[in-house]
């Protein structure tokens, strides 16, 4: 079974509108946390946010918060105020375990784009 | 800082031919992983280390070969490449810490014909 599904391949939104990205993920540790990263064309792997399985409160970075509903599993990127230089893909990430040596596990990410 | 360095950035390769592509770390980052990224698809763990001399196998470790002598450097080993492993390569490090992100390098594109 997939660990960590995206299910948007692609998505369109108008510049200074929101977007969110969806993310579920599956995994039977009580521990384990939640990366999303940003991939632009020129392909090196940008770090945007972080939540801990454990966190109360959804985890917020500048224009980047994560709407975290841990019942059903999901981890939804929000991009508040789009603008044309988040036109990327965006990857889904989870760490299973306590133990911070484990790999981090990927989804198939999701190619935004942001239109003028 | 210059974080974490791939070298090289390009590589083509025949059919059956080997090669090591390189990575080096500056932040003293015990863990280092490597990650392949298929076109259109998400990263896959190849092989990772938790410290100097210590690795293991990751999703898909066959075809290739790691060392880890030093806490800084951790190569990545082709042997026979194969039209299968073409692939863009990335090398990422973390620190300890379970709230920790992987910091990447630019990757390492590579074509096998």
């Amino acid at each position: 079974a997939q660990k960590i599904t995206q299910t948007q391949p692609g998505m369109f939104v108008q510049e200074k509108e929101a977007v969110t990205l969806d993310c579920t993920y599956d995994t039977s540790d009580p521990s384990y946390g939640l990366f999303w990263y940003k991939q632009p064309s020129s392909g090196e792997m940008i770090f945007l946010i972080y939540q801990g399985s454990y966190d109360q409160q959804n985890a917020t970075e500048g224009r980047y918060s994560l709407n975290f509903q841990k019942a059903r599993k999901s981890a939804n990127l929000v991009i508040s105020a789009s603008q044309l230089g988040d036109s990327a893909m965006y990857f889904c990430a989870m760490r299973e375990g306590r133990d911070s040596a484990r790999q981090l596990t990927f989804g198939s990410g999701t190619q935004l784009t942001v239109l003028p | 800082n210059a974080g974490v360095t791939q070298t090289p950035k390009f590589r083509i390769l025949k059919i059956g031919q080997s090669m090591t592509l390189q990575c080096a770390q500056d932040m003293n980052h015990n863990y280092m992983y490597w990650y392949r990224q298929d076109p259109g698809m998400g990263l896959k763990l190849i092989y990772y280390s938790v410290g100097a001399g210590i690795t293991d196998k990751g999703e898909v470790p066959n075809g290739y070969n790691v060392s880890r002598s030093t806490t800084e450097d951790f190569p990545l080993r082709l042997e026979l490449a194969a039209p299968s492993q073409t692939s863009v390569y990335f090398c990422a490090s973390s620190p300890t810490g379970s709230k920790t992100p992987l910091h990447f390098g630019n990757g390492t594109r590579l074509t096998v014909t």
